[in-house]
């Protein structure tokens, strides 16, 4: 069955980055694309942008625009999200989402979720 | 981006009477070219990642219920639950695919 499973919490300091991982397992994983979402505390769900699992391509919401990167290593079916300069308003749970396609495709499965909580 | 808004905010519905929630989207997410329609569903328990419950608008996911259904075009949509059950409390919302995708703020499902 198709499963993505992300890396533990995190807790990081305002102006580090967290580098976040989600393996995939149970499908073909460069033939579909792979987003990244997250949610804070008691909020609604935010798209940070997505990455072909293909070629590696990449297309970022404009508010992260400069502080996101997301990579995969096609050798273990991992995709990453790494986010920058962190402030306390980037503490949210973080999930990768599997598109069924490429861009402009809604999101069959997703991943547990990750905590990442910003705090001095 | 596509801002889409869901009504109402929340609601509390018997076990076994009708749920129905609505999504607005600011612009259309009809493509004429391929006459699909970007706009998916889904269903969020406490402490659990977002579930996918259809897709093109009113496609239902497999293994979802049947009690699900989902309608609507371009700019206007629901979800409609026909007969509550405990299971289906939670906080559902719609998203956007046409453009980089956006979500409604969600709209919480309880039992009266």
């Amino acid at each position: 069955q198709i499963r993505l499973v992300q890396s533990g919490s995190e807790v990081k300091k305002p102006g580090a980055s967290v580098k976040v991982s989600c393996k995939a397992s149970g499908y073909n994983f460069k033939n579909y694309g792979i987003s990244w979402v997250r949610q804070a505390p008691g909020q609604g769900l935010e798209w940070l942008g997505w990455i072909n699992a293909y070629n590696g391509a990449t297309s970022y919401a404009q508010k992260f625009q400069g502080r996101v990167s997301m990579t995969t290593d096609t050798s273990t079916n991992t995709a990453y999200l790494e986010l920058g300069s962190l402030r306390s308003g980037d503490t949210a749970v973080y999930y990768c989402a599997k598109q069924d396609g490429g861009s402009h495709w809604y999101f069959d499965y997703w991943g547990q979720g990750t905590l990442v909580t910003v705090s001095s | 981006d596509i801002v889409l808004t869901q009504s109402p905010d929340s609601l509390a519905v018997s076990l076994g009477e009708r749920a129905t929630i609505n999504c607005k989207s600011s612009q259309s997410v009809l493509y004429d070219f391929n006459n699909k329609t970007y706009l998916a569903w889904y269903q969020q328990k406490p402490g659990r990642p977002p579930k996918l419950l259809f897709y093109w608008a009113s496609i239902r996911e497999s293994g979802v219920p049947d009690r699900f259904s989902a309608s609507g075009s371009a700019t206007d949509f629901s979800l409609t639950i026909s007969s509550l059950q405990a299971e289906d409390v939670a906080v559902y919302y719609c998203q956007q695919y046409s453009s980089d995708p956006t979500f409604g703020p969600g709209t919480r499902v309880d039992i009266k």
